[in-house]
């Protein structure tokens, strides 16, 4: 069974500076996704980022990049320039061969001003 | 507004009651995933509906049922509150399957008192 762990339950970092999130995963797939949503305190769950395993390339939005190692199963957040509208709960989330996601139990991340 | 609506945004019940979770997906999404989250945890996986037909179970119990109707919007039917019942429970609708991400509503809010 496919496992997703994010071992940080809670972060800090200093407005405009950068921080990581990370987040390992467990799979005998060799085709899947994996993505970082975001939850702000209004409870909505945002999309921040996808990455297809087949693709060597980190996908990168804006101030948000992930740092994909496939051998290492792993799949950290990178926030660059943060701001304080990036507080939130960050969940990495995985996609297989189901029909469904299996998400990480979150890692809360506040914004210092 | 992401294009999934869930409707009440807020729920209060007794123990004992049942009540009826209503979701409607975004315009030309086939796919329905309930999830169930839990004060300060990730999201639990409950069930999966892709046009009409029920495509994929996690872990829901078994006084809990849900349904897709034609129109594709979803219900999900909770009996026999109980106290643990109490979560955020979402609604998210994808085109062509979470790979690409999911559009989750703004959540339901239940409490059993």
């Amino acid at each position: 069974a496919q496992t997703v762990t994010q071992s940080q339950p809670e972060m800090s970092v200093q407005e405009a500076e950068t921080v990581t999130l990370s987040c390992t995963y467990d799979t005998s797939e060799s085709d899947y996704y994996l993505f970082w949503y975001k939850q702000p305190p209004s409870r909505q769950m945002i999309l921040v980022i996808r990455q297809e395993a087949y693709k060597q390339q980190n996908a990168t939005e804006n101030r948000f990049s992930v740092n994909f190692q496939k051998a290492a199963k792993s799949f950290s957040l990178k926030i660059s320039d943060s701001q304080l509208g990036d507080a939130a709960m960050y969940f990495c989330a995985y996609s297989g061969g189901t029909y469904k996601y299996i998400f990480g139990t979150g890692t809360r991340l506040k914004v210092l001003a | 507004d992401s294009g999934v609506t869930q409707t009440p945004k807020h729920l209060i019940t007794a123990t004992g009651q049942r009540v009826t979770l209503r979701c409607s997906p975004r315009s030309g999404d086939l796919s329905v995933y309930w999830y169930q989250q839990s004060l300060d945890q990730g999201l639990q996986f409950l069930i999966q509906y892709y046009n009409g037909e029920e495509r994929a179970k996690g872990n829901i119990l078994e006084r809990f049922s849900a349904q897709q109707f034609p129109d594709l919007h979803s219900e999900l039917n909770l009996s026999s509150l109980e106290l643990g019942d109490s979560a955020l429970y979402f609604c998210a609708s994808s085109a062509t399957g979470p790979r690409y991400g999911y559009t989750f509503g703004s959540g339901t809010r239940l409490t059993v008192v």
